[in-house]
C-alpha cells in the first residue's frame, strides 16, 4: 500500500495571504496525484488531477506541482470559501489500491 | 452535468449486510471510459477507497475490505450498488459513490451508515 501523508495537520492562513500545503508519497506515484477540497457536510471537490492540471471550473488561485513522492496545493490568495480540509489522492497502482491522505485543515487565523 | 445520489438503509446491525446503490443521472452510466466508486469517510477522519466497477462487470476491491465487499450494476437503471458484508461499529461511516477515471470528479452528496444493533 502507498501511504500519503500530508503536512501540516492543521494550517492557520489569513485571508489574502498564500496557502502552501504538502503531501509525500511513501513510493513514487510519478504524476498520479489529485487534490480535493472537502466543506464541512459536503462531499469532496475535485480540485486538482495529474499533480498540476485544474479541474473544470477551479479557478486559478489553485495550483498543485510535484512528481515523484513531493507534491504541493498551492492557493495564491486566499478567501473566504477556501477554508476547508484538503486531502491528496494517489491513483498509481495496478491494479488499484486508490489511497488518501489523512487531510489537512486550512483554518483562518 | 453528471449527479450521483446514494440510498440504502441508514441503520445495520452489527454482523449484517451494508446495501447501498448509487444512481446516475445526467449521462449514461455506460459512457465514456469511466469507472463508478464507492469511497467512505467515518465522521472526522479521512477518505477510504472501498471498489470500483466498470459497466462490464469488472471490478477491483480495496485489499483490506476485499473479502466482505461486492459491488454490482445495472445498466438499464444506470446504478451500481454497494454490499458489505459481516459489518462491525468499524464500519460506521458517510459512505458516497464517485465516478472515477482515475481520480474522482463527480461526487454523491453522501450517506451516513450506522452500524448499531
Amino acid at each position: 500500500e502507498i501511504v500519503m501523508t500530508q503536512s501540516p495537520a492543521t494550517l492557520s492562513v489569513s485571508p489574502g495571504e498564500r496557502a502552501t500545503l504538502s503531501c509525500r508519497a511513501s513510493q513514487s506515484v510519478s504524476s498520479n496525484l489529485a487534490w480535493y477540497q472537502q466543506k464541512p457536510g459536503q462531499a469532496p471537490r475535485l480540485l486538482i488531477y495529474g499533480a498540476s492540471t485544474r479541474a473544470t471550473g477551479i479557478p486559478a488561485r489553485f495550483s498543485g506541482s510535484g512528481s515523484g513522492t513531493e507534491f504541493t496545493l498551492t492557493i495564491s490568495s486566499l478567501q473566504s470559501e477556501d477554508f476547508a480540509v484538503y486531502y491528496c489522492q494517489q491513483y498509481n497502482n495496478w491494479p488499484p489500491e486508490y489511497t488518501f491522505g489523512q487531510g489537512t485543515k486550512l483554518e483562518i487565523k | 452535468q453528471v449527479q450521483l445520489q446514494e440510498s440504502g438503509p441508514g441503520l445495520v446491525k452489527p454482523s449484517q449486510t451494508l446495501s447501498l446503490t448509487c444512481t446516475v443521472s445526467g449521462g449514461s452510466i455506460s459512457s465514456g471510459s469511466y469507472y463508478w466508486s464507492w469511497i467512505r469517510q467515518p465522521a472526522g477522519k479521512g477518505l477510504e477507497w472501498i471498489g470500483r466497477i466498470y459497466t462490464s462487470g469488472s471490478t477491483n476491491y480495496n485489499p483490506s475490505l476485499k473479502s466482505r465487499v461486492t459491488i454490482s450494476v445495472d445498466t438499464s437503471k444506470n446504478q451500481f450498488s454497494l454490499k458489505l458484508s459481516s459489518v462491525t461499529a468499524a464500519d460506521t461511516a458517510v459512505y458516497y459513490c464517485a465516478r472515477e477515471a482515475d481520480y474522482f470528479d463527480y461526487w454523491g452528496q453522501g450517506t451516513l451508515v450506522t452500524v448499531s444493533s
